[in-house]
């Protein structure tokens, strides 16, 4: 069965600080991928996606993520994070043969002063 | 300005009522879909309609329904079957229903059912 697993439920940092949020996902087959941020009492805005090609993909507001095939991830990073990305990060993946979208749990951002 | 709207934004019922949440996009497109989010569980799909006057079952489409009657509108209800109803819902749409199209979501509708 196919599932997308967020290994971090909470990742406290502090400001100007490095982060990477984890994402690996198991699927028969091939996959399109996806990462959306919710700010609190909101619906979700997406960061940035992978359909094809380069594998290091970026998004808006300084976040990148790489896709590795080999090891089904999809992590994503922002080398200076400030307050204002606090919130909770989703990964998702869409099946390449049903079109269905798949969440992961949920990662929430804490970024500290 | 183009977008999904959802209203309302905080929705309060007693048990056993039934309730209607509202879902309209004016970005012109073909499918929209509605789900459900709860802490720590992320999102899950209740239904999605590819094309007006039809819908498909997500994965926990049980004590809800659907009507899609117009392209902008694709309004859920919360029947008295829906065993645990609080939740925050979201609504979602996409160009189409294609695997390369990215989904929009509206800024959901916080249901408390007491």
């Amino acid at each position: 069965a196919q599932s997308v697993t967020q290994l971090d439920s909470q990742v406290p940092v502090f400001e100007e600080a490095p982060v990477e949020l984890r994402c690996n996902y198991s699927s028969s087959v091939s996959v399109y991928l996806f990462w959306y941020v919710q700010y609190p009492n909101q619906g979700l805005q997406l960061l940035l996606k992978y359909l094809s090609g380069s594998t290091l993909v970026k998004g808006i507001n300084g976040f990148e993520a790489e896709f590795n095939k080999s090891q089904t991830s999809f992590h994503l990073r922002k080398p200076s994070v400030h307050i204002s990305d606090t919130a909770e990060y989703f990964c998702a993946v869409r099946l390449s043969n049903t079109g269905k979208l798949i969440f992961g749990q949920g990662t929430t951002l804490q970024v500290k002063p | 300005d183009g977008g999904i709207t959802q209203s309302p934004k905080y929705l309060f019922r007693k048990e056993g009522q039934n309730v209607t949440l509202s879902c309209e996009q004016n970005l012109n497109h073909d499918a929209m879909y509605w789900y459900r989010q709860d802490p720590g569980q992320g999102l899950r799909l209740i239904y999605y309609s590819q094309i007006v006057n039809d819908f498909q079952k997500g994965d926990i489409a049980e004590g809800y329904s659907v009507s899609r009657e117009k392209k902008e509108s694709f309004p859920l209800t919360v029947t008295s079957a829906q065993k645990n109803p609080t939740a925050f819902y979201l609504c979602a749409s996409s160009i189409s229903g294609g695997y390369n199209y990215e989904q929009y979501f509206g800024p959901g509708t916080r249901l408390t059912v007491t």
